[in-house]
């Protein structure tokens, strides 16, 4: 099955800066992985996705880029601010009926004022 | 509102005492998961469901059940709840008919099996 894996698990940066969250993951017949934010006491929350038929996708101040070759992909955040400091999750799946999509270990983002 | 509503925010039990965790949402989801998260391991699914009537197992289902009677509904169960199952739990749905993965979550329940 698929693996998808986070590291560090932990990344602090002062505000204003860019942070990048990278994952790997194992199945390369995965073609589709989402990003999903958590803040303090709430659930997970979709914040951005990629297919794998493009290489990048951006809105706003974030944007992800996906590596098929290498298999992993990245999300980045510009401009940080102290909202942008939660727990943040990739996960990767094949899309499809029977689709089950596995979650990373997660990582704290932690933006200094 | 769209949302996925789970029940208790939280709870704290004894060992063995059986006990339900409801998760309703209204978003006409066909798609119905169920996850736990616990430090240093992620969100781990436990069971989740395609449709109606459909219930399946997903990566760490011992001490868990599940029914989905009704669409809306998606309650997990312990019938008797050990400490190990003291976590942070999940539930989630999406419209997977429309081949749109994203998954929308509840709220939480912290569970503290003593």
């Amino acid at each position: 099955g698929e693996n998808v894996e986070q590291h560090p698990s932990t990344l602090s940066v002062q505000e204003g800066d860019s942070a990048v969250i990278k994952c790997t993951y194992s199945d390369s017949a995965s073609n589709y992985f989402p990003w999903y934010k958590q803040e303090l006491g709430k659930g997970p929350q979709l914040i951005i996705d990629i297919r794998s038929n493009v290489g990048e996708k951006k809105d706003q101040r974030i944007a992800v880029t996906l590596n098929k070759t290498a298999k992993h992909f990245s999300l980045h955040i510009t401009e940080t601010q102290p909202e942008d400091s939660a727990v943040y999750f990739c996960a990767a799946t094949k899309t499809g009926a029977n689709s089950k999509l596995t979650f990373g270990k997660g990582i704290t983002l932690s933006v200094r004022p | 509102e769209a949302q996925v509503t789970q029940n208790p925010r939280y709870l704290i039990t004894v060992t063995g005492k059986k006990l339900t965790v409801t998760c309703s949402q209204n978003m006409n989801h066909e798609y119905m998961s169920w996850y736990r998260q616990d430090p240093g391991l992620g969100l781990r699914q436990i069971y989740y469901s395609m449709n109606v009537e459909v219930t399946d197992k997903g990566d760490v289902p011992e001490g868990y059940k599940v029914s989905r009677k009704e669409k809306r509904n998606f309650p997990l169960i312990l019938e008797s709840p050990s400490p190990n199952q003291t976590s942070l739990y999940f539930c989630a749905s999406s419209d997977r008919g429309q081949l749109n993965e994203k998954l929308f979550f509840g709220s939480g329940t912290q569970l503290s099996v003593l």
